[in-house]
């Protein structure tokens, strides 16, 4: 069974520096697909950034970047030049066999003025 | 259009009242997904429509009930729910298969039981 470890309950940064948030996985499935979604005070889960486990380099978008380490089956997501609007809730996630997305606890990022 | 879009936004209800929560998508998705969320949470599976299909049931209570009239629309039936399914109802939908293409959120429903 697919499982998927966020170990940060609550991260602070200061604007426009960067910041890494965790994500370490568990798979038995030799190809998987990493995700991370970013979900503000509104409740939207909006997509950011998309690794897959063939991928031969780490996943960038815009801002965000993947540091896909896949022999410790880590994948944390790395903001460049936190926002003020960057502060929400960041989920991994990965998929699960029927097709749904399996969540991390998540990390709520705080972007310090 | 990469939206999904939910219906009502905000629903409050008794104990004994029957509510719909509805879900549409015009993307050509297949595959559709209720996910409940509790305060502090990650969303939880409900329910996952493939192909307009009910493919997986997460051993949710029968005051739950999902419908998928098209592969646009899928619904949410509610009746004589408890205070504890307060939370944010968030529907999805993806290609479907086994792709690994992102699931699309829609910006969810958010229901008080009183």
């Amino acid at each position: 069974a697919q499982k998927i470890t966020q170990t940060q309950p609550g991260m602070f940064v200061q604007e426009k520096e960067a910041v890494t948030l965790d994500c370490t996985y568990d798979t038995s499935d030799p190809s998987y697909g990493l995700f991370w979604y970013k979900q503000p005070s509104s409740g939207e889960m909006i997509f950011l950034i998309y690794q897959g486990s063939y991928d031969q380099q780490n996943a960038t978008e815009g801002r965000y970047s993947l540091n896909f380490q896949k022999a410790r089956k880590s994948a944390n997501l790395v903001i460049s030049a936190s926002q003020l609007g960057d502060s929400a809730m960041y989920f991994c996630a990965m998929k699960g066999s029927q097709g749904n997305l399996i969540f991390g606890k998540g990390t709520k990022l705080s972007v310090k003025p | 259009d990469t939206e999904v879009t939910q219906t009502p936004k905000h629903l409050v209800m008794g104990m004994t009242n029957k509510k719909s929560l509805k879900c549409e998508q015009h993307m050509g998705h297949r595959a559709m997904y209720w996910y409940k969320q509790k305060a502090k949470k990650p969303p939880e599976l409900m329910f996952v429509y493939s192909y307009e299909k009910l493919s997986i049931n997460e051993s949710v209570p029968s005051r739950f009930s999902p419908e998928c009239p098209n592969s646009s629309l899928l619904n949410l039936h509610l009746h004589a729910l408890q205070p504890e399914d307060s939370a944010l109802y968030l529907c999805a939908s993806s290609q479907g298969g086994n792709s690994y293409n992102e699931q699309f959120f829609g910006p969810g429903t958010r229901l008080t039981v009183l």
